[in-house]
């Protein structure tokens, strides 16, 4: 299976910060990679495919770039409700797999 | 807009075995493939398996193929994931999730259903 890894694991900032997690894939796996937002007590929540493409609804803050194993998400500009966890997922080769998450939290 | 509806919470005993329903409202079900998550506590997301329901198609993580089962009824548009052999460790939160049948990612999701193992 191929292996996710993301970082930092938690980080803190502020409302109006500029905010990036990366995430890292064991091998290759071309552009086949995800971006979910978690709350608590919530259901994961699709932010961006296929490395930057933005879900329908999703915010212009959150992008994606990246190719081949290394990848990143970043938020623009923090607003109150992107305190969250984030995991990475790569489609490329079943099994999907996801990063351990990113946890975002209120400085 | 296609809504996941997923059944209550269930409290479990080691070696016993549990039964999640994973409804499709509002919407298409049979030609997308639904996905099993889960969330155990202190964990990731773990993607267990999935059924292309318009074909029958399964495919399970190695993990959990001898324990997993993945089906779906195309008349009532629901899914289900029947875990076996219940341990602690398959405490968690157990997610229904629509993808696409030739790709990998999760674009509606159900709300969740607590699986609590413990004698």
């Amino acid at each position: 299976d191929i292996q996710m890894t993301q970082s930092p694991s938690s980080l803190s900032a502020s409302v109006g910060d500029r905010v990036t997690i990366t995430c890292r894939a064991s091998q290759s796996i071309r552009s086949y990679l995800n971006w979910y937002q978690q709350r608590p007590g919530k259901a994961p929540n699709l932010l961006i495919y296929a490395t930057s493409s933005l879900q329908s609804g999703v915010p212009s803050r959150f992008s994606g770039s990246g190719s081949g194993t290394y990848f990143t998400l970043t938020i623009s500009s923090l607003q109150p409700e992107d305190f969250a966890t984030y995991y990475c997922q790569q489609s490329y080769s079943p099994p999907p797999t996801f990063g351990q998450g990113s946890k975002l939290e209120i400085k | 807009q296609v809504q996941l509806v997923q059944s209550g919470a269930e409290v479990k005993k080691p070696g016993s075995s549990v039964k999640v329903s994973c409804k499709a409202s509002g919407g298409t079900f049979s030609r997308y493939a639904i996905s099993w998550v889960r969330l155990a506590p202190g964990q990731g997301l773990e993607w267990m398996g999935r059924i292309i329901p318009i074909v029958g198609t399964v495919k399970y993580a190695q993990k959990f193929q001898d324990r997993l089962t993945i089906t779906a009824d195309k008349s009532t548009n629901t899914a289900y994931m029947e875990l076996s052999s219940l341990r602690s460790e398959d405490t968690a939160v157990y997610y229904c999730a629509r993808g696409g049948q030739l790709v990998y990612y999760m674009d509606v999701w159900g709300k969740g259903t607590t699986v609590t193992v413990s004698s």
